[in-house]
């Protein structure tokens, strides 16, 4: 268990509203990172963090900020919510120096309507 | 063409059956490689890393093949709680943040 949570755990929101989501984990770890993952394609990097307030886009950055004012949190926010942005978001940490392998909350199930 | 592609199934086997799968990886360049195991409406789970020399835990082994750029599991003894989908994941050498890149899964039922 890599002690991460994330909510909320089931949102719907309407198209244009602001949206906030928050993976928060207990053990200290300096990667975290946001997916999104869609039928048919396979969990997308939103943006990651290697450290408080060190961020970085990933390959569907669009539409979505994130920050990082504490080690334990990581929020994502999507500005003004789409219906292509209905989709399952997890948040994942990395262990060890080398960060190889990520680890996984249970996931955010977002729909825009 | 897709960084990490896989058969998506589904592979329908029976209890105690033996059943391989293969995912194809683009990028010669990519250093570190897994297998993840999602349940239906859960998180991915690291199920192991893919070693050079190949690696086995229990019931599973690993292989990969640098010069083919392919990595394949094998599940022997199958068992109905090995049903899942298993996603092949590859790190590749260059960029940061230690990204990682995920085939779109291979769906596994084990029937009785």
């Amino acid at each position: 268990d890599a002690g991460i949570t994330q909510s909320p755990r089931h949102k719907v929101t309407e198209t244009g509203t602001p949206v906030t989501l928050r993976c928060h984990q207990t053990e200290n770890h300096r990667y975290m990172y946001w997916y999104r993952q869609d039928p048919g394609h396979g969990l997308r990097l939103i943006h990651y963090s290697y450290g408080v307030k060190d961020t970085d886009k990933g390959e569907v950055s669009d539409g979505y900020s994130v920050s990082r004012s504490k080690t334990e949190d990581f929020l994502l926010t999507l500005e003004s919510a789409t219906s292509s942005q209905t989709s399952v978001y997890f948040c994942a940490i990395s262990q060890g120096t080398s960060g190889d392998e990520q680890y996984f909350g249970p996931g955010t199930r977002l729909t825009v309507t | 063409r897709k960084e990490v592609e896989q058969d998506p199934g589904p592979f329908n086997v029976p209890e105690g059956a033996t059943v391989a799968f293969n995912c194809t990886y683009s990028n010669s360049a990519s250093q570190s490689f897994f297998w993840y195991r999602q349940d239906c409406r859960k998180e991915p789970k690291l199920l192991m890393s893919v070693y050079s020399s190949g690696n086995e835990d229990g019931r599973f082994t690993a292989q990969l093949n640098r010069a083919s750029q392919y990595i394949s599991l094998l599940i022997r003894d199958s068992k109905l709680s090995d049903s899942a989908t298993y996603l092949c994941v590859v790190r590749p050498l260059t960029g940061g943040g230690n990204k990682l890149t995920f085939g779109t899964g291979t769906q596994l039922k084990v029937e009785l």
